[in-house]
């Protein structure tokens, strides 16, 4: 069965603190995978997507990486802001042809002014 | 282009009612994707369309639940009869499939069965 997981749940940081979320999948056949930003009360806005023949990528203070064998994604965030404060998800896209887009279970980011 | 395109936002209904979710998925994606929403379950993949045509229904809690899609361009959700366990939000997502590009989703609907 294609799960993806994240850790933590919850987190917690002061201002100005670098941190990495994690994203974990069964299924290392992943097509790709693509991080997103969803704000209370509201849907869930794209943030980044490694393609399939990428390792990496980056906008901004942010940096995502992919490592199939291993089952694991990350999140970089520099220099965290309140207004990062959001819950952030990823997605893996299984399937060239079926396009599955399975979620993780999320992690909740406070950043503390 | 405008994005993807759910209505209504927000529904609220009666135990024992139709309730029927729309989405207009972004011009030329060929895939479709539904999703729900809850504090309990996170994001539930229900059901997803590749060319209109319906590739994996698992995630359809129950056969009061249908989806279809008529066309490219067009997508619904129909719950019959909801129940008060059915409120959540409701997401609707698309993406163009051949290519190694983004999914994107609507703004969902938050459904209250009461």
């Amino acid at each position: 069965k294609q799960e993806v997981t994240q850790i933590p749940a919850a987190l917690s940081v002061p201002e100005g603190e670098n941190l990495v979320l994690n994203c974990s999948f069964t299924d290392s056949a992943i097509y790709n995978l693509q991080w997103f930003r969803q704000d209370p009360g509201k849907g869930l806005t794209s943030l980044l997507l490694i393609q399939s023949s990428q390792r990496e990528q980056t906008s901004g203070r942010l940096n995502a990486s992919l490592d199939k064998s291993s089952g694991r994604s990350t999140l970089y965030i520099a220099a965290s802001q309140p207004g990062d404060s959001a819950t952030y998800l990823c997605a893996g896209r299984y399937g060239g042809a079926t396009n599955k887009l399975i979620f993780g279970t999320g992690t909740l980011l406070a950043v503390q002014p | 282009d405008a994005g993807v395109i759910q209505s209504p936002r927000h529904e609220v209904t009666e135990m024992g009612q139709e309730v029927t979710l729309r989405c207009k998925p972004i011009s030329g994606h060929n895939s479709l994707f539904w999703y729900r929403q809850t504090m309990m379950r996170g994001l539930e993949l229900l059901i997803y369309f590749n060319n209109n045509v319906p590739i994996d229904d698992s995630g359809m809690p129950e056969d009061r639940f249908s989806a279809k899609m008529p066309n490219a361009s067009f997508s619904t959700l129909k719950i019959q009869p909801s129940e008060p366990r059915d409120s959540a939000v409701y997401f609707c997502a698309s993406l163009f499939g051949p290519e190694d590009t983004e999914a994107f989703f609507g703004q969902g609907t938050r459904l209250t069965v009461v």
